[in-house]
């Protein structure tokens, strides 16, 4: 089975600094990528996915994810956070598209 | 289009009692997933229906299980409920073609007590 390790559980940043929320994946085969957000009382969104081609992948709210496959890793980054980045995110990796495995979460909190 | 709905949005039982939770899928979408979430846990995938089949199961106990129905509408039971059952299930769906974009529901918050 595959495990997901998000380094960091919580993360508190200021407004307007940049962030980086780490994410590493045990496999040695090829593997789907994903970062969901999920805000107080509500589901997961999808923020970004990788399947192939380019290793930086741009998603929605001015986030990217950087899939480097030697290092089985996936970051999350964003240049600038607001206060509304507040959340929780969590990273997952499938396999074959119809299981996924998530990492614990990590908490982001922006200080203003 | 509406998203994916789940009911109750919050339910207390007594340990012992069992439990049925429900997800409405979003239209078209015949892929529903069941995942269980804990703060130490994380989120841990616990199975996967596609038209009315249980196609993927998680390493939870057998008093979880699940069923999906010709509309694609979902539920899960969990029964003889423990104090460790209390999480928050959230069910996500996706469409056959699309596996990689799962849409996810509000959630229902079980707490046994």
């Amino acid at each position: 089975a595959q495990s997901v390790t998000q380094l960091d559980s919580q993360v508190p940043v200021f407004e307007e600094a940049p962030v980086e929320l780490r994410c590493n994946y045990s496999s040695s085969v090829s593997v789907y990528l994903f970062w969901y957000v999920q805000y107080p009382n509500q589901g997961l969104q999808l923020l970004l996915k990788y399947l192939s081609g380019s290793t930086l992948v741009k998603g929605i709210n001015g986030f990217e994810a950087e899939f480097n496959k030697s290092q089985t890793s996936f970051h999350l980054r964003k240049p600038s956070v607001h206060i509304s980045d507040t959340a929780e995110y969590f990273c997952a990796v499938s396999e074959y598209g119809n299981q996924f495995y998530f990492g614990t979460g990590t908490s982001l909190t922006v200080i203003p | 289009k509406a998203g994916v709905t789940q009911t109750p949005r919050y339910l207390i039982k007594t340990r012992g009692q069992q439990v049925t939770l429900s997800c409405s899928p979003i239209s078209g979408h015949r892929s529903v997933s069941w995942y269980q979430q804990t703060p130490g846990q994380g989120l841990q995938f616990l199975f996967e229906y596609f038209s009315e089949t249980q196609r993927n199961k998680g390493n939870f106990p057998g008093r979880f299980s699940g069923r999906q129905f010709s509309n694609s509408r979902s539920e899960m039971n969990v029964s003889t409920l423990e104090l460790g059952d209390s999480a928050l299930y959230l069910c996500a769906s996706s469409f056959r073609d699309n596996p990689y974009e799962q849409y996810f529901g509000p959630g229902t918050r079980l707490t046994v007590t």
